[in-house]
């Protein structure tokens, strides 16, 4: 994997259902993971930053997972609300720089 | 509100002209950064500053672009003779050197006609 990759793009979840989705990203040179949440008309939140494998990090319903050995991260919702509604956004950085290198995001819109 | 402010926080302006956006970051955060975002894709680094210096820049950042930050506290970035390409959500976010968060402004909305 070259890039950061999330996945899917968009998804709709019913209100009360809980829903995970994936950021893929190159392992070598890894340093941390981040996971920012950007709702319309604001700024990016900053949900999580991991650095370890096997780390896993909780915010109240979000919960997210790191697997540095295979370049992938997962993030759940339990229990989706309509104010979950945002664009989850992952990024990478390697331990040389202080970029973040973004996913395309995936846009989740809570139905009520 | 994570304490990065962006202004302003839409503009128009006709191809040709230049424009100037700034940042100010949270006070003590020496690092300072700048993504830009275009429709449907995640935001893309274009520019980084340590204090006052300009460490990194994209080969995003043409000859059109030129970004300081003065005395390391709030930062410019300006296009000079704008065109349709560069119309896109323009974000700065800044960090304290001895955390990993980038806290983000924001963002400034540009729309070139």
């Amino acid at each position: 994997i070259l890039n950061v990759e999330q996945s899917p793009q968009s998804l709709h979840v019913q209100e009360g259902d809980s829903t995970n989705f994936t950021c893929s990203f190159p392992s070598s040179n890894f340093y941390a993971l981040h996971w920012y949440r950007w709702e319309t008309a604001k700024s990016p939140e900053a949900l999580f930053v991991m650095t370890l494998n096997g780390d896993e990090k909780k915010k109240g319903r979000i919960s997210a997972t790191l697997n540095t050995k295979e370049g992938y991260s997962y993030l759940y919702i339990k229990g989706s609300q309509p104010e979950d509604s945002a664009t989850y956004l992952c990024a990478s950085h390697g331990a040389a720089g202080n970029k973040l290198t973004f996913g395309g995001g995936t846009r989740v819109l809570v139905k009520p | 509100d994570t304490g990065v402010s962006q202004n302003p926080r839409h503009k128009i302006t006709k191809r040709g002209q230049n424009v100037t956006f700034r940042c100010d970051p949270i006070s003590e955060h020496n690092r300072l950064y700048w993504y830009r975002q275009t429709l449907g894709q995640g935001p893309e680094f274009l520019t980084y500053f340590q204090n006052e210096a300009q460490l990194e820049k994209s080969r995003l950042l043409s000859d059109r672009f030129s970004a300081e930050r003065p005395k390391g506290s709030f930062s410019t970035l300006e296009i000079q003779r704008t065109e349709q390409g560069d119309s896109a959500m323009y974000l700065c976010a800044s960090r304290l050197g001895t955390t990993d968060t980038q806290y983000f402004g924001p963002g400034t909305r540009l729309t070139v006609l």
